[in-house]
């Protein structure tokens, strides 16, 4: 079974600052890798996903993949008090549905 | 675009209680699911649909039910509500079940059973 795990448990940036969120994985065969966001009282929201090995950039967000070290990352460049909430890894494998980590809570301070 | 309803926002029970949580979707997916959320647990799967009237059940189905009637609505049954319980029922979508497809969430119900 799948396990997930992030780091840190929370984080406090300024803004403007480069925040930066990890999550390993237990099944290097895990084909699917996305990044949720969550505010309070909302349900998570997909921020961008992961497919293959390297990295992805869209807009403030870059994602990097590394399978040999069943490591994947989240860095939001120029990070605004907005960003703050906790964001969820969420791995899947070809046979099953995404398993989630416990969440990163991030907070950005003016 | 779409929408998941959740609905109750928010459900108080009685231990002991059978307590239903019900979801409806617009988007037109084939595929549904229902995940509990514990604070410091992250998210964890109870029941997922792959199409109208089939069931799989997650990696925390028991004391649950769940049923899938119509292809846009997905119900929840807690059999029997547990004293102090208190958690976040979220409700998702995803267009099938391929690897590559985003889940799209409700707003969740919140339990507290008394």
């Amino acid at each position: 079974q799948e396990k997930v795990q992030q780091s840190p448990e929370s984080l406090i940036v300024p803004e403007g600052a480069m925040s930066s969120l990890n999550c390993t994985f237990s099944n290097s065969a895990s084909q699917s890798i996305w990044w949720y966001q969550q505010h309070p009282g909302k349900g998570p929201e997909a921020l961008i996903s992961i497919f293959s090995n390297g990295n992805k950039k869209e807009g403030r967000l870059t994602v990097y993949l590394n399978r040999a070290s069943l490591h994947v990352s989240l860095h939001i460049r120029d990070s605004q008090p907005s960003d703050s909430a906790v964001y969820l890894c969420a791995v899947r494998d070809s046979g099953t549905y995404q398993r989630f980590g416990t969440g990163t809570k991030l907070q950005v301070v003016p | 675009g779409g929408i998941i309803t959740q609905t109750p926002k928010f459900l108080i029970g009685q231990e002991g209680q059978k307590l239903t949580l019900k979801c409806q979707q617009n988007f037109n997916h084939d595929t549904m699911y229902w995940y509990r959320q514990d604070s410091g647990k992250g998210l964890r799967l109870i029941y997922y649909s792959i199409t109208e009237n089939d069931l799989q059940k997650g990696d925390l189905s028991e004391g649950y039910d769940a049923s899938r009637e119509k292809k846009s609505s997905f119900s929840l049954t807690v059999t029997s509500a547990q004293k102090n319980e208190m958690a976040v029922f979220l409700c998702a979508s995803s267009i099938n079940r391929q690897s590559q497809n985003t889940l799209y969430f409700g707003a969740g119900t919140r339990l507290s059973v008394l």
